[in-house]
């Protein structure tokens, strides 16, 4: 079956510096990824997605490519902000079949920033 | 437009008694989901409906575990009795049908059972 896995936390980092999580997948054909984002008391919010390999989404500054080589769907930042401290999660999709729009997510990943 | 809506935001009961937690989902969307978080296992589906239909239960813990979806605005999550291994915070979300799987997150229910 699909799985995500995501690099251990909790993550802390000072502000400004440089951020990365690692995402990679286990899925049969070509399943739509995503970071998800969870402020403290909040729900999860969409960050970003790819839909096929190669494509970069972003926002926020923060970006991720879908890498089918390496089953991969790293989360980068260049300069990390106080407001960035969440919990982020990365998950996939099916856009077709049995299992479509079920979103299977990894763990999570806790980022702290410190001023 | 709003968003996903659920209700109550938080939730305290005892033991043994039942529980109801009640989730809105997107006007147009045709997926509804629930989902149950706590620290030990992170995420966990626990059924999905399309078009008010269940799809998929096999992530109900136990049969204290019901859910419904009378019509297309309106779902219920309900445990009976409840337990304290239940605590936990429980998301609806929904999505379209077509085109799109990206999942809207209400704000969550924290319930905890003493």
């Amino acid at each position: 079956g699909d799985s995500v896995t995501q690099m251990e936390g909790p993550v802390t980092l000072s502000e400004e510096a440089f951020l990365t999580i690692n995402c990679t997948y286990t899925a049969t054909g070509y399943p739509s990824l995503f970071w998800y984002v969870q402020y403290p008391g909040e729900g999860l919010q969409l960050l970003l997605k790819a839909t096929k390999a190669d494509d970069k989404g972003s926002n926020k500054g923060f970006e991720a490519t879908y890498r089918k080589e390496t089953t991969s769907f790293h989360l980068e930042k260049g300069s990390v902000q106080v407001s960035d401290s969440a919990v982020y999660f990365c998950a996939l999709s099916h856009a077709g079949g049995t299992s479509y729009g079920k979103l299977t997510f990894g763990q999570g990943t806790i980022l702290t920033v410190h001023p | 437009d709003a968003g996903v809506i659920q209700s109550p935001r938080h939730e305290v009961t005892e033991m043994g008694q039942e529980v109801t937690l009640r989730c809105k989902p997107i006007s147009g969307h045709d997926y509804l989901f629930w989902y149950r978080q706590t620290m030990m296992r992170g995420l966990e589906l626990l059924i999905y409906f399309n078009n008010n239909v269940p799809i998929d239960d096999s992530g109900m813990p136990e049969d204290r575990f019901s859910a419904k979806m009378p019509n297309a605005s309106f779902s219920t999550l309900k445990i009976q009795p409840s337990e304290p291994r239940d605590s936990a915070v429980y998301f609806c979300a929904s999505s379209p049908s077509f085109g799109q799987t990206e999942q809207f997150f209400g704000p969550g229910t924290r319930l905890t059972v003493l």
